[in-house]
């Protein structure tokens, strides 16, 4: 079956301290995958995204992740977390299709303490 | 990146009655168009596949004469609440992918949220 697991429901990580939230991923076909952040009440903004090469990826505010195919991973980080980074987090796959939908994860809620 | 604009963001309607939901893509035709439901605090559920020109394709357990799926052009789907209920109130976001090319993104609307009173 195709699914993606977030085994965080909720992190709280101190301003300035480094950040990982967790995404593995159960995927028949080659995987794409996302990360999205999410505000509440609003809709999704892409964080970044890996298709193919590089396995490190590098997205918008500061935030990279890593693929990792042998451990169906596809973590994300961030080295300095800000107050305004707090949100809802969705990892994703799809396949390369563009007629396929994504399955999400079920999210990591991140709070940041000051 | 492309754009996909959702409309209405908010909508609060009565108990019985139908809501319209639309979401077009503005920069890029969209083939397939998918529909998502989020409860609060929850994640994201596919609740069917928008084919232009084709009935859509709906997920186990979501009821199709419920939710009226429609996407008469490469750049508009909507969806259509009937006979809504409170039950039905949630977030409602669409997302779109750029067919034609390679390695494509979906995009998605700002979502909308329905409130059945």
């Amino acid at each position: 079956a195709q699914s993606v697991t977030q085994p965080d429901i909720h992190i709280t990580v101190s301003e300035g301290a480094s950040l990982e939230l967790r995404c593995n991923y159960s995927y028949g076909a080659t995987p794409y995958l996302f990360w999205y952040v999410q505000s509440p009440g609003q809709g999704l903004q892409l964080l970044l995204k890996y298709f193919s090469g590089d396995t490190l990826v590098q997205g918008i505010k500061g935030f990279e992740a890593e693929f990792k195919r042998s451990q169906s991973s596809f973590n994300l980080r961030k080295p300095s977390v800000h107050w305004s980074d707090a949100a809802e987090y969705f990892c994703a796959v799809g396949a390369k299709q563009a007629g396929t939908a994504l399955i999400f994860g079920k999210g990591t809620t991140l709070s940041v303490s000051s | 990146g492309a754009v996909v604009s959702q409309h209405p963001s908010r909508v609060i309607c009565k108990s019985g009655t139908s809501v319209k939901i639309e979401c077009r893509s503005l920069d890029f035709q969209a083939t397939t168009m998918f529909w998502y439901r989020q409860f609060p605090k929850q994640s994201l559920m596919l609740m069917a596949t928008s084919n232009e020109g084709s009935k859509a394709t709906y997920e186990q357990g979501v009821e199709k004469d419920k939710f009226l799926i429609n996407h008469a052009s490469l750049t508009l789907s909507t969806l259509t609440v009937t006979s809504a209920h409170p039950e039905d109130s949630s977030f409602y976001i669409c997302s779109a992918r750029e067919g034609g090319r390679g390695n494509t993104e979906a995009f998605f609307g700002q979502g909308t949220r329905l409130t059945v009173v």
